[in-house]
């Protein structure tokens, strides 16, 4: 078990509503990553914030957003929710930031279950 | 055509068996290439690792990049049951930090006992 901690485990949420997903990363690590992963698919890079400020970002719309804290935990934030933002949210914890993080220091959470209806 | 290309699968086989996944890319920037294992409802675990071309061993696993052929593989030796997951191919270039990682669809693999 990694030490990145997800929450809610799952949520179903209605087309239009906007939701909210936390992770708290392990314990020493300053950087977060959030991920989307759709069914049968792989995960697609959403954006990273390192000490508390975005340095990255993916293909997602503005409606995508997120903050870190100065505890190094992290929300992603999507308004507007569409059928196809229905997916596993992952963030991922490492220490770093901008410079490359090397793959053995980065660690995936169990992810959040979202469910757009 | 996506950057990185994986065959969904299933691949079943028998327990013991040896096991190949592979992943082709695009992209010539990618220098690091990552294996990763999930299982039902889990996050994805870091296997292996390689950075740029050639090959590298832990246990029962072999991780091969040629990156003149942009090809991956992912070899497991004396397969068990327990190997039973998705096995997703990933890769970054030089800022992969920032860039975040770039994932293969996964390949669903099945070993029978």
């Amino acid at each position: 078990e990694t030490g990145v901690t997800q929450s809610p485990t799952h949520l179903i949420k209605t087309r239009g509503q906007q939701v909210t997903l936390r992770c708290s990363s392990q314990s020493g690590h300053n950087t977060v990553s959030w991920y989307q992963q759709a069914l049968g698919q792989g995960p697609q890079f959403i954006f990273q914030y390192y000490r508390e400020e975005e340095n990255g970002r993916g293909n997602f719309p503005p409606r995508f957003s997120g903050l870190q804290f100065p505890n190094y935990s992290s929300e992603l934030n999507v308004n507007a929710l569409e059928l196809d933002d229905s997916a596993l949210y992952l963030c991922a914890s490492s220490l770093g930031g901008g410079h490359f993080v090397r793959p053995t220091e980065a660690f995936f959470g169990q992810g959040t279950r979202l469910t757009v209806v | 055509q996506k950057e990185v290309e994986q065959d969904p699968g299933p691949l079943s086989v028998p327990e013991g068996a040896i096991v190949s996944l592979n992943c082709t890319y695009s992209n010539s920037a990618f220098q690091y290439f990552m294996w990763y294992r999930q299982y039902s409802r889990k996050g994805p675990e870091l296997l292996m690792y390689t950075y740029s071309s050639g090959n590298k061993e832990d246990g029962r696993f072999t991780a091969q990049v040629d990156k003149s052929s942009k090809y991956i593989s992912l070899f497991i030796r004396d397969s068990q049951p327990s190997d039973s997951a998705t096995y997703l191919c990933a890769m970054s270039g030089k800022g992969g930090g920032a860039d975040g990682l770039t994932f293969g669809k996964g390949t669903h693999l099945i070993i029978q006992p």
